[in-house]
């Protein structure tokens, strides 16, 4: 299946922590990658490959797996962190890459 | 620095075609891929292909088939994306990015992320 599904939106209080989810069959095989986007912008990349950042992303970012769902975390969350989340993946199934269909975050 | 620039925004009726530009700096182009993204108003991303700026490769999704073409100018450090048969539904913000990579010792390795992105360019197709 070349689909990777995620929540349309989830909210959270200023400071707490938030998990974003992202389910599809392709990632049994393949670490997820995560992109934010605010308005108007183009896409920034946060999590790539076992947890790791790119330079100049906070360390409240961070990823995890387990079976076909892959997790973004943000421990803390800011204000500034408000935004769309997507995460990616290779889908073999149809050799191209796939991405989710969006989280929209609210920080509180 | 390094960034991705790409060509302004296009107005085009349905049947028309579009080429849309993105120029690298500040990096070794042939070492990393370009992919080009798109997103609908108020949709999320889809990707539409990839070229590779060492030999000219490309891979498509099987959506735009085709109808779309990705070139590599290595003389320029630029990466084009044309689109055929123009429809309202290929209305969208297209987005240039670039296949991250590990190098090592001139080895480049892809790490399945796109970690920069041009500012995009705006298509709207309208009659």
């Amino acid at each position: 299946s070349s689909e990777l599904t995620q929540d349309p939106a989830v909210s959270v209080a200023l400071g707490q922590t938030i998990r974003i989810t992202c389910q599809g069959d392709s990632l049994r095989n393949y670490y997820a990658t995560w992109y934010q986007q605010k308005p108007g912008q183009a896409p920034i990349l946060v999590i790539y490959g076992k947890n790791k950042r790119p330079s100049g992303i906070p360390d409240r970012f961070s990823g995890s797996s387990s079976g076909n769902t892959a997790s973004l975390t943000i421990t803390g969350a800011q204000a500034e962190d408000e935004a769309a989340y997507y995460c990616q993946s290779w889908d073999t199934s149809v050799n191209h890459y796939v991405f989710g269909t969006g989280t929209e975050v609210t920080v509180l | 620095q390094v960034q991705l620039v790409q060509s302004g925004a296009e107005v085009k009726k349905p049947g028309a075609s579009v080429k849309v530009s993105c120029k690298a700096s500040g990096y070794t182009f042939s070492n990393y891929g370009i992919s080009w993204v798109r997103q609908a108003p108020g949709q999320g991303l889809e990707w539409m292909g990839w070229v590779s700026t060492a030999n000219g490769n490309t891979s498509y999704a099987q959506t735009l088939q085709g109808r779309v073409t990705m070139t590599a100018d290595t003389s320029t450090s630029t990466v084009y994306m044309e689109l055929r048969s123009l429809r309202s539904g290929d209305t969208a913000v297209y987005y240039c990015a670039r296949e991250g990579a590990n190098c090592v010792y001139g080895e480049c390795y892809p790490i399945d992320a796109f970690d920069i992105w041009g500012q995009g360019t705006m298509v709207t197709v309208s009659s």
